[in-house]
């Protein structure tokens, strides 16, 4: 089975710091992603990166960045974290080996992130 | 702004009955589509997915496709109570980069026992 684990599944921050959230992948997947998921508004894509070193903005990129330095790993990053970015982050991943199968996202458990 | 739309809902139905959940998307080029299933604190997990007009099954789900209408359905037959969660509609068109799947915001099922 596609195994995606996210560093947290509940964090708390204040409103000015910087917060990492990390996601890992073990099943040699190309392709990861980023979502923050509120209520009432679904998945809203952030970042999303198909090779190593390679990074795509998506909807909502502004206030994060990201890191993929090594194929498993996909990082997000809040350099200044606000409240406005309480939410929960869901990290995914997908093989590229097809273009349908590039599709099917497998998920992580979620990060509840709590900005004060 | 492409868009995937879905009745909030709730959606409440009796144990064996059929559930029927539906999904519109707004961009003519997407290509694949997906049924997503969420419980409550959990994180989505993929139950169906679909990429030819037409109706597919698996077990007690049918996942049903229409281009021309824009339209996705999903099934659920002989209803059960662990079946009780949201349910996302996902369409992936491609675009610059790659493939990008749009979510719609969900709809939330319960089946009463």
């Amino acid at each position: 089975d596609v195994k995606v684990t996210q560093s947290s599944r509940y964090l708390v921050k204040r409103t000015g710091e910087k917060v990492f959230l990390e996601c890992v992948q073990d099943m040699d997947h190309e392709n990861m992603f980023w979502y923050r998921q509120d209520p009432g508004l679904g998945l809203r894509l952030i970042y999303f990166s198909y090779d190593v070193k390679m990074k795509e903005k998506g909807d909502i990129p502004e206030g994060y960045s990201v890191s993929r330095e090594k194929k498993e790993r996909f990082s997000l990053i809040l350099e200044s974290a606000s409240t406005n970015q309480t939410s929960m982050y869901l990290c995914a991943s997908s093989p590229s080996d097809t273009p349908s199968s590039y599709n099917e996202q497998f998920f992580g458990p979620g990060t509840r992130l709590t900005v004060l | 702004q492409k868009e995937v739309e879905q009745n909030s809902g709730p959606l409440s139905v009796p144990e064996g009955a059929i559930a029927s959940l539906n999904c519109t998307y707004s961009d003519r080029g997407s290509q694949s589509f997906f049924w997503y299933r969420q419980y409550s604190g959990k994180s989505p997990e993929l139950i169906m997915s679909i990429y030819s007009n037409g109706d597919k099954e698996d077990g007690r789900f049918t996942a049903q496709l229409n281009k021309a209408s824009q339209y996705v359905s999903l099934l659920i037959r002989d209803s059960q109570p662990s079946d009780s969660a949201t349910y996302l509609c996902a369409a992936s068109t491609e675009g610059t980069g790659g493939f990008k799947t749009i979510f719609g915001a969900g709809t939330r099922l319960f089946v009463k026992a």
